[in-house]
């Protein structure tokens, strides 16, 4: 069974503690893995698509990166502004469904 | 280009009552899924539709049903609510095709008293 799973489940920084998220994934062929933000009583803000290991994307002061097994959202030099919950999911292949993690609620504090 | 349209934003149901949910997802988009989510669960798929067929439905009781329009538009609705159906209910858009990412309405919050 496809399964996602974040960790931490929070974490607190502070302003400029670089830091990374952690999203493990178990999927019957990859067809793509995606991170999310999510603001409090908000939709989730899309932020990157991976598709292969190895494949790295960067956004402002995040930087995504995919293994065979896992996925990291690295988060460098971190504002007040980056606090927000942090969603990964995966879709296999067979499947039109995006399977969720949890996410990791991030705090940076100033 | 115009995002994905969740209506409405807040509704309050008492149990036992019936409710529908709409969503408008981004234009060209044939894909239309929705989730629920809860502090305990996060997402939880519920189905998703493509040129009005069903393709994937979630593990969730047959009160729980959605249907599609022509013009991709998507409906939701949950008859006889239970306390325990009170969430965010979020709809997502995306291509349908491929491996595209999907892209999020702001959600229905829905209580039920």
């Amino acid at each position: 069974e496809d399964q996602v799973t974040q960790s931490p489940e929070a974490l607190r920084l502070q302003e400029g503690e670089s830091s990374s998220l952690n999203c493990s994934y178990t999927v019957s062929g990859l067809r793509g893995l995606f991170w999310y933000r999510q603001d409090p009583g908000k939709g989730p803000e899309f932020l990157f698509t991976l598709y292969s290991a190895g494949e790295e994307k960067e956004k402002e002061r995040l930087k995504a990166t995919l293994t065979k097994k896992e996925s990291f959202l690295h988060i460098t030099a971190p504002k007040p502004e980056d606090s927000a919950t942090y969603l990964c999911a995966v879709k296999g292949s067979g499947t039109y469904k995006y399977i969720f993690g949890t996410g990791t609620r991030l705090k940076v504090l100033a | 280009k115009a995002g994905v349209t969740q209506t409405p934003r807040y509704l309050i149901k008492t149990r036992g009552q019936q409710v529908t949910l709409s969503c408008s997802p981004i234009s060209g988009h044939r894909s239309v899924s929705w989730y629920q989510q809860t502090p305990g669960q996060g997402l939880q798929f519920l189905f998703e539709y493509f040129s009005e067929t069903q393709r994937n439905k979630g593990n969730f009781p047959g009160r729980f049903s959605g249907r599609q329009f022509s013009n991709s538009r998507s409906e939701m609705n949950v008859s006889t609510l239970e306390l325990g159906d009170s969430a965010l209910y979020l709809c997502a858009s995306s291509s349908g095709t491929g491996t595209t990412e999907a892209f999020f309405g702001q959600g229905t919050r829905l209580t039920v008293v």
